[in-house]
């Protein structure tokens, strides 16, 4: 069966610190990952989504970056974080096209920027 | 662009009683709706899954509709449980870039 893991589970960071999420998924292969974050009360936004190794599409302009140097590997990182990036961190894959398959969440990572 | 409203923003219910939870989208073209349950600092995980087709999907006590139409939806939860006590979200994806668009969900709170 399919898991996907993110981690650190929890992270406080000073303004102004680097970022490094990671986000495994194992038991299948040529994933669809994205990451979204979550503001307390809020929906999740799309932040980025990867269709391959080293195919990264942005949603929106921000302080983040992602990288996917493996096929089951999706990394979310930030060279200065700002008070802003606060929030719950989700990875998320699916098996193909966001369409016609399911997304399946992480565990999710809460950032707090300090 | 496209929109997901989700009503009540919260909901307050006894355990054992019925609710039902709302969503209206604007996203067109459609291609799915679905509703996820998300537990308090957890990532959300799938309910139902419902294409234009299709106008009621089941899971246990959660009962999800759909009307293609109106492009609303209904969560409807049968005889509450305490661990009913979470966040609903509605989701909806389009067929362009297979973009989905996310409401801000309803928190669901059952007390015994």
């Amino acid at each position: 069966s399919q898991t996907i893991h993110q981690w650190p589970a929890t992270l406080v960071q000073p303004v102004g610190s680097p970022l490094s999420l990671e986000c495994t998924v194992e038991g299948t292969s040529n994933p669809n990952l994205y990451w979204y974050r979550q503001a307390a009360g809020r929906g999740l936004q799309l932040l980025f989504y990867s269709v391959g190794i080293g195919q990264i599409s942005s949603e929106v302009p921000q302080n983040l970056s992602a990288s996917r140097p493996q096929d089951r590997q999706f990394i979310l990182s930030s060279k200065k974080l700002l008070l802003s990036d606060s929030g719950f961190y989700l990875c998320a894959w699916t098996g193909g096209r966001a369409f016609f398959y399911e997304q399946y969440f992480g565990p999710g990572t809460r950032l707090t920027v300090t | 662009k496209n929109q997901v409203e989700q009503s009540p923003q919260s909901l307050i219910i006894l355990e054992g009683k019925n609710c039902t939870l709302q969503c209206n989208y604007t996203v067109s073209p459609f291609s799915n709706l679905r509703w996820y349950k998300q537990d308090t600092g957890r990532g959300p995980v799938s309910l139902t899954i419902m294409t234009f087709s299709e106008n009621t999907k089941s899971n246990g006590r959660y009962t999800a509709t759909l009307d293609a139409d109106t492009k609303q939806s209904s969560l409807h939860i049968t005889a509450s449980q305490l661990s009913d006590s979470a966040s609903y979200i509605c989701v909806v994806t389009d067929t362009n870039a297979g973009k989905s668009t996310f409401g801000d969900g309803t928190t669901l709170t059952v007390k015994p």
